[in-house]
């Protein structure tokens, strides 16, 4: 099945240095989201890319989905606390009739130390 | 705010107990999402709904776990009978239409004894 690989499983950084995770995939992505997960939280749906090359930015965060739409990155710049958490990445679901199913990369756990 | 409810948030149960977890989606959303969290496996899709039908239940171990959707305010997951490797937390998502994004329920910590 498709599967979305995402690096690194763990990043710590001192507050105010920048951080970026990566996820790739082996087949051409129609989309992929990113997700944050707060420490005892839930997801929470951040951004969705779906053309080629985009760039999108919420504040300190830019995401970027590659030119052959199989890769992707998220990138902190100047990290603060409140940045802690799990950052997910995640493409469409393997089959024809995916209907908003999603596979989930494993995820990479951001700390940040005051 | 709309946003998805879940219950219970919390449930502690001995081996071999019956666990149902519910959850009401958010209002108009016509799919739904049953996800399992652990620090081992991630999160893992688990089933999921469209317009009240299953569309895909292949992550779910079919002997013990079933989902089902009495109406559209109510998911249900089951688990007959639980066992401690069930012990994780489960998330419902719901959502709307293709590449639209999910919108997460705060979750089920489940603890199987």
């Amino acid at each position: 099945g498709q599967q979305v690989m995402q690096i690194p499983q763990y990043q710590h950084v001192q507050e105010g240095e920048d951080f970026t995770t990566y996820c790739n995939s082996s087949t051409t992505l129609s989309n992929i989201q990113w997700y944050k997960q707060r420490p005892g939280g839930h997801p929470v749906f951040l951004i969705q890319l779906v053309k080629s090359g985009e760039v999108k930015k919420q504040k300190r965060l830019t995401f970027q989905f590659g030119e052959a739409k199989k890769n992707s990155s998220l990138h902190i710049t100047a990290t603060q606390t409140t940045d802690v958490g799990t950052y997910f990445c995640a493409g469409p679901g393997a089959g024809g009739t995916s209907y908003g199913k999603l596979t989930f990369g494993q995820g990479t756990i951001l700390t940040v130390h005051p | 705010d709309a946003r998805v409810t879940q219950t219970p948030r919390d449930k502690v149960t001995e081996m071999g107990q019956e666990v149902t977890m519910r959850c009401q989606p958010i209002l108009g959303h016509n799919t739904v999402f049953w996800y399992r969290q652990t620090m081992m496996q991630g999160l893992e899709l688990l089933a999921y709904f469209r317009n009240r039908a299953p569309l895909d239940d292949s992550g779910m171990p079919k002997d013990r776990f079933s989902a089902e959707m009495p109406d559209a305010t109510l998911a249900t997951l089951k688990i007959q009978p639980s066992e401690p490797r069930d012990s994780a937390v489960y998330f419902c998502a719901s959502g709307s239409g293709h590449f639209y994004e999910q919108y997460f329920g705060p979750g089920t910590r489940l603890t199987v004894t």
